[in-house]
Order: C-alpha cells, then sequence, then structure tokens
C-alpha cells in the first residue's frame, strides 16, 4: 500500500528564513510520481509540482525548491527567504504513473510570521 | 469559470438529511474523485470514476454514494448525513494521459456542517 507521511504538523518560522518540510514516502511500485500542493487560508489546493519517480534531479523554482532522494523515500520542499504570503497547508502526495488516485499526507501547516 | 466547478460551497443541514454535492468540470477530463478534508487528517479519498461507467471505493466511502451522470460530472451523496461528516469536500479531474497525466485538478471545495 501507498502511504505519505508529513511528520512535522506545524512550523512556524519569521520571515526571510528558509524552511523545509518533510515527505517521506512508502510505495511497492518501482514508477510512481510525487507531488506537492499548497492551500493558502482561502482553502483553494494550488499545485506546485510533480517529480517523476526516474528524475531524482533536485528542481528549483524562484525561492522554491525540491529535494527528491529515492535512497530515503524522500521528497523535501524547502521554501528559501520565506514570505508571510507563504502561510499556508502543504500536502505532499503520491501515486503510481497515473493510474491510482493519489494519496495524500497529512499536511504540514506552516506559518511565516512578519 | 472554473474548470471544475463544486455546488453548493456551503451547506448547513441536520442530521438525517439527504445531501448531494455536485461537480461539473470542463477540463475534458476522464477521470474524477471526491476527497474530504478533515483539519489533521490531510485529504482522504472518497470515490473515484476513471470513465462514466467505472465507480471505485476510496479510503472512506462508507456512509456515501456517487453518480457519473457524464464525463463531465459526478456527485456525492450522504444518504443520511450525520454530524462526523461535517468536513470540506474536494472534488478533483485528473487526465489519463498527456503531459499533466497524474496531476489534479481541483475545486474550490463544499463546506458541509451537519448539525
Amino acid at each position: 500500500a501507498q502511504k505519505v507521511t508529513q511528520a512535522q504538523t506545524e512550523i512556524s518560522v519569521v520571515e526571510k528564513e528558509d524552511v523545509t518540510l518533510d515527505c517521506v514516502y512508502e510505495t511497492r511500485d518501482t514508477t510512481y510520481y510525487l507531488f506537492w500542493y499548497k492551500q493558502p487560508p482561502s482553502g483553494e489546493l494550488v499545485f506546485l509540482i510533480r517529480r517523476n519517480s526516474f528524475d531524482e534531479q533536485n528542481e528549483i523554482s524562484g525561492r522554491y525548491s525540491w529535494n527528491f532522494q529515492k535512497s530515503t523515500s524522500s521528497f523535501n520542499f524547502t521554501i528559501t527567504a520565506s514570505q508571510v504570503v507563504d502561510s499556508a497547508v502543504y500536502f505532499c502526495a503520491l501515486s503510481d504513473v497515473g493510474n491510482t488516485p493519489l494519496v495524500f499526507g497529512k499536511g504540514t501547516r506552516l506559518s511565516v510570521i512578519a | 469559470d472554473a474548470d471544475v466547478t463544486q455546488t453548493p460551497r456551503n451547506r448547513i443541514t441536520k442530521t438525517g438529511k439527504r445531501i448531494m454535492l455536485e461537480c461539473s468540470q470542463t477540463k475534458g477530463h476522464d477521470r474524477m474523485y471526491w476527497y474530504r478534508q478533515d483539519p489533521g487528517l490531510g485529504l482522504r479519498l472518497i470515490y473515484y470514476s476513471f470513465d462514466v461507467k467505472d465507480i471505485n471505493k476510496g479510503e472512506i466511502s462508507d456512509g456515501y454514494s456517487v453518480s457519473r451522470q457524464a464525463q463531465a460530472k459526478f456527485s456525492l451523496s450522504l444518504e443520511s448525513a450525520i454530524p462526523n461528516q461535517t468536513a470540506l469536500y474536494f472534488c478533483a479531474t485528473s487526465d489519463s494521459s498527456g503531459e499533466n497525466t497524474g496531476e489534479l485538478f481541483f475545486g474550490e471545495g463544499s463546506r458541509l456542517t451537519v448539525l
């Protein structure tokens, strides 16, 4: 069975600090997708990234970066120089290569304090 | 207009009432899903459908039923609502092929309160 663990329930940082959100996954599949979604206080779910298990390259998008390590089954998300607008709940999710529904972690609530 | 539309957005009802949450999409996706969000529990899958003739139970299907009326429509019913079904419900769609395979596109959510 697939499982996603986000051990950090809540994180609070001061603006401009860097913060890393952890995601550990379990799957028996050899090919799979990993995702991160953001849920701001307004409640909608915003797609951030999809990573194919074949591609272990780290990815950077502006202040966001993702570190995918198959050896530790982790797909961690780092926000550099955090801003108040980054305050949200962040979900990590897993599916096999598009053939099963996404399984979500319980989410990490990030609060960035000005 | 949103690509994935949920109605109603908010609903307060009483125990024992029948409730239907509706979802329609204009993305042309073949797959549709209903998830439930509770604080601290993340998003849990209720039902999903990979095409019009396909219905599958998810992790927490007890007390719920669904209907896929057309490729673009997927409704969730609570036959007899109970207070612990108070939650935020999300409909989502995905494409079985193409560059966005696997990615879920979510509606804005339907907040249901059962008194």
